[in-house]
């Protein structure tokens, strides 16, 4: 059950954008539509702000895009403002055995 | 508005056993799929388990298949967790978290939490 890969860290300007990969394999994220992103405050629950790779929650800025090429997922956050400071986690169903997977997070840093 | 409320996260030592319970309120608690994720430092969220709408269909990751085991009780509105043979690496943050749905099916996606309840695996 390993992990999907994402950088630790990432960091951008009020007003940029920064993008933040998910890589896994052809078992969860190239064999699915059901992908996932979420943003954690420290001591906070994570948050759901992308689902069906593109989708957003109601309520969730059109800041946060999310695409998919491959075995790779992306989430991009545009106009970059101070309160996108958080860890930014992907998932991905991964099949009948697996059933979900998580990545291994990644540290907006907004600068 | 939604809430999942978790609680019995405790100290235990390894090979001890726990029970964890989720109560849910604000949706119509029989209509969803509803999971248990975990969070350490060492090893990030993790999907724990999950449970059908109905109670009869359970899953489990492969990191406590056959030590842990999940049920619910739809007219509670409740969720459990059954933890045994607990390990040291059990040792985590335990989220009750409901799985949306998106025009009327599953989305496989995560759309509420709760707080988290903390157990510690240690002697």
């Amino acid at each position: 059950q390993s992990a999907l890969t994402q950088p630790p860290s990432a960091s951008g300007s009020p007003g940029q954008s920064v993008t933040i990969s998910c890589t896994g394999t052809s078992s969860d994220i190239g064999g699915t539509n059901s992908v996932s992103w979420y943003q954690q405050y420290p001591g906070k629950a994570p948050k759901l702000i992308i689902y069906g790779v593109t989708k957003r929650p109601s309520g969730v800025p059109d800041r946060f895009a999310g695409s998919k090429s491959g075995n790779t997922a992306s989430l991009t956050v545009s106009g970059l403002q101070a309160d996108d400071e958080a860890e930014y986690y992907c998932s991905s169903h991964a099949g009948d055995n697996i059933w979900y997977v998580f990545g291994t997070g990644t540290k907006v840093t907004v600068l | 508005e939604v809430q999942l409320v978790e609680s019995g996260g405790v100290l235990v030592q390894p090979g001890g056993s726990l029970t964890l319970s989720c109560a849910a309120s604000g949706f119509t608690f029989s209509y969803y799929f509803i999971h248990w994720v975990r969070q350490s430092p060492g090893r990030g969220l993790e999907f724990v388990s999950a449970v059908s709408p109905t109670g009869v269909a359970t899953y489990y990751g492969n990191s406590v298949k056959g030590r842990f085991i999940i049920s619910r009780d739809n007219s509670k509105n409740a969720l459990y967790l059954q933890m045994g043979s607990l390990k040291t690496e059990d040792t985590a943050v335990y989220y009750c978290v409901r799985e949306g749905r998106d025009n009327g099916i599953h989305s496989q996606a995560f759309d509420s939490w709760g707080q988290g309840t903390l157990v510690t695996v240690s002697s």
